[in-house]
């Protein structure tokens, strides 16, 4: 069974500039989550999808991130415009349904770099 | 509001020693507990979960336990090994909410 996959896997950008990361779960899997992790802190969750539907954003900063999860398997995150705090991995979880055993998968994770 | 957190936040152990990693979350309302690894630069490897009704699971050398009532879990690691130096991290879910400590940095010196 593959495992989420994350692009880019690196990612440097100026200030203000936008940046998009791409995430596919593994397959089945009907929830979907995004996480920042800022080095030496733990992930904290950015957005929760069941499906195609958003189930928990309230530590979205809605004024520059932006997600969205088409057909309910692949999503897309949008940062505009970037700021220096931005600088972090972002990553990105799937599961099979969320409560109960919804053991979590993570990908790989994309370091971004603000300048 | 739940708040999770890991006890020690580094720690560096001879080879061969069993050792115990804590974290502790101030809300009992929750579905379950997962703990995972990360490796420098890498992703998060899940370890084990323990549902909420559950009081311990076990993989291999690991061993995770649950006291909901506490608000306790512990991470047992058996006759540790320098592959096991990594980041332990223990994350909470409970309401549509996972709530991650921020690690526990384990160095294990052979």
């Amino acid at each position: 069974e593959a495992g989420v996959a994350q692009s880019p896997r690196y990612k440097i950008i100026e200030k203000r500039q936008s940046v998009a990361f791409w995430c596919n779960p593994i397959s089945g899997h009907a929830t979907l989550y995004w996480y920042q992790q800022i080095l030496g802190q733990g992930p904290k969750l950015l957005i929760q999808f069941q499906n195609n539907g958003v189930v928990d954003d309230s530590q979205l900063p809605k004024d520059r991130f932006s997600a969205e999860r088409l057909k309910g398997v692949d999503s897309t995150l949008k940062i505009q415009p970037a700021k220096l705090e931005d600088s972090a991995v972002y990553l990105c979880a799937s599961s099979r349904r969320d409560s109960g055993d919804n053991e979590q998968f993570f990908g790989p994770g994309t370091r971004l770099t603000v300048l | 509001k739940q708040e999770v957190t890991q006890i020690p936040a580094a720690l560096s152990v001879p080879e061969g020693e069993n050792l115990v990693l804590n974290c502790s979350f101030t809300d009992s309302a929750i579905y379950n507990l997962q703990w995972f690894r990360q490796d420098p630069g890498k992703g998060l490897t899940s370890l084990l979960l323990i549902q909420s009704s559950q009081r311990e699971q076990t993989s291999g050398r690991l061993n995770a336990s649950l006291d909901k009532s506490s608000g306790r879990s512990t991470l047992y690691i058996a006759a540790s090994q320098p592959g096991d130096s990594a980041t332990y991290l223990c994350a909470v879910t409970g309401g549509f909410k996972t709530i991650f400590g921020a690690g526990t940095r384990l160095f294990v010196k052979a």
